[in-house]
């Protein structure tokens, strides 16, 4: 079946670069998507990839998609504060009937 | 970009009462919407796909007489927790989808619904 799989967390110093990376099962995937989840509140679409790029930025954002190996990967340059969230990876295969299916999430926490 | 609205954002209720939340689209309609259970420090788990007009989709482990799911128009779709009991407590959230398929998922701010 479908799975993606996050690391639990990461901690980076303000003003740092972070990398948070996702792997995936499904080869149908078509639209990759990062999420924020901040506390107590629903999703924030952060940015997607659809299956047949490799690069996307946007602003601070870089998402990278090795579809040889199922990775996805996102990059935050100059980490703030206020990016202290948990960050969701998720896919939409055509195998799990355009179902959303998500990772655990990665707890982002910011250090001075 | 497209807002979904939840409500009521929280809700305390005392086993054994039935609890409404609703999924409302505001600036789109949406054929299809998703409904989601999220466990402390956990990841979303799809509890049912509710299709406009018809019958919603469940997830196999998904008590379909214990959530049900109403999808009675194009911009609005609730769940009632029947019957709810602590184990119940949970945050709830919505989501709808624009277009097609593999449109994009836009997501409410969740209800967090607590059984005493």
């Amino acid at each position: 079946g479908e799975d993606v799989e996050q690391s639990l967390f990461l901690s980076v110093r303000e003003g740092d670069s972070s990398v948070i990376n996702c792997t995936y099962t499904d080869s149908s995937s078509t639209y990759l998507y990062w999420y924020k989840q901040e506390p107590g509140a629903g999703l924030q679409l952060l940015t997607y990839i659809f299956s047949n790029m490799d690069m996307k930025q946007d602003q601070r954002l870089t998402v990278l998609l090795n579809k040889k190996d199922k990775h996805l990967s996102l990059r935050i340059a100059d980490t703030q504060t206020g990016d202290s969230a948990i960050y969701f990876c998720a896919e939409i295969a055509y195998s799990s009937a355009s179902k959303i299916i998500f990772g655990s999430g990665t707890r982002l926490s910011i250090r001075p | 970009g497209a807002v979904v609205s939840q409500h009521p954002s929280w809700v305390i209720c005392k086993s054994g009462t039935s609890v409404k939340i609703e999924c409302r689209s505001l600036d789109f309609q949406a054929t299809t919407m998703f409904w989601y259970r999220q466990f402390p420090k956990q990841s979303l788990m799809l509890m049912a796909t509710s299709n406009e007009g018809s019958k919603a989709t469940y997830e196999q482990g998904v008590e379909k007489d214990k959530f049900l799911i109403n999808h009675a128009s194009l911009t609005l779709s609730t769940l009632t927790v029947t019957s709810a009991h602590p184990e119940d407590s949970s945050f709830y959230i919505c989501s709808a989808r624009v277009g097609s398929k593999t449109g994009e998922l836009f997501f409410g701010e969740g209800s967090r619904l607590t059984v005493l």
